[in-house]
């Protein structure tokens, strides 16, 4: 049983331009939530996706944008990169309903560097 | 609103000896807690949860925490390190009032060095 998957594991970009994360569920997962990890923090829910529509959505600007797919599969999208930008980009499936402790499990993250 | 305080930042052990990392939450309401792992280069590992049955969560690898509701604190500890436990410990905290059970708030992470 995969885990959570994610692609590109590492990317560099200029600043303005934009990018796109990947992400692939846990299998039988519905949910798909992202999170950003800069150098030395914990990781910041940036937003979650539930049945094709973002659910909620954390402080973070509309550069960032999202999509699922039918598959429950999940995109991160960032447009006019800033050089604050450069982080750990962490996905997350779990199964929708707010069920006190339910398990998320993560991904192994995609390095974007800013330059 | 919830939040997470990690008191360490950095906490060095030898190998052998017990290991303490601190974690103190706030939360409007019944809180999930969890510790998670993460080793150099990989994602996040969840090693514990609380979930309000029994206040002592065992994890995986031979960690626990203790719930203690009235000091609002969730501390990480095992008996005795190894050198894999070397890793950034994250404790992490949601709740039905602070954008549900699906979203997590983490703490600020806390290095944890092993020495032989």
């Amino acid at each position: 049983d995969a885990g959570v998957t994610q692609s590109p594991t590492h990317l560099i970009k200029t600043r303005g331009q934009q990018v796109t994360l990947r992400c692939s569920p846990k299998s039988g997962h519905d949910t798909v939530s992202w999170y950003q990890q800069a150098l030395g923090q914990g990781p910041q829910f940036i937003f979650q996706y539930y049945e094709e529509e973002e659910r909620q959505r954390g402080n973070f600007p509309d550069r960032f944008s999202g999509h699922q797919f039918p598959n429950y599969s999940s995109e991160l999208n960032v447009n006019a990169l800033l050089l604050g930008d450069s982080a750990l980009y962490l996905c997350a499936s779990s199964l929708a309903g707010d069920i006190p402790g339910n398990t998320i499990y993560f991904g192994e993250g995609s390095w974007l560097t800013v330059v | 609103a919830q939040s997470v305080t990690q008191l360490d930042s950095h906490v060095s052990v030898s190998e052998g000896t017990p290991v303490l990392l601190r974690c103190n939450y706030s939360s409007s309401y019944s809180p999930s807690l969890f510790w998670y792992v993460q080793h150099p280069n990989k994602g996040l590992q969840l090693l514990l949860k609380y979930t309000s049955a029994a206040t002592l969560v065992k994890g995986i690898n031979g960690f626990e925490a203790e719930f203690k509701k009235s000091e609002t604190s969730f501390h990480l500890t095992k008996p005795s390190a190894h050198m894999s436990d070397a890793a950034e410990y994250f404790c992490v905290v949601s709740d039905r009032f602070s954008g549900g059970y699906n979203k997590l708030i983490f703490g600020a992470g806390t290095r944890l060095a092993v020495h032989p």
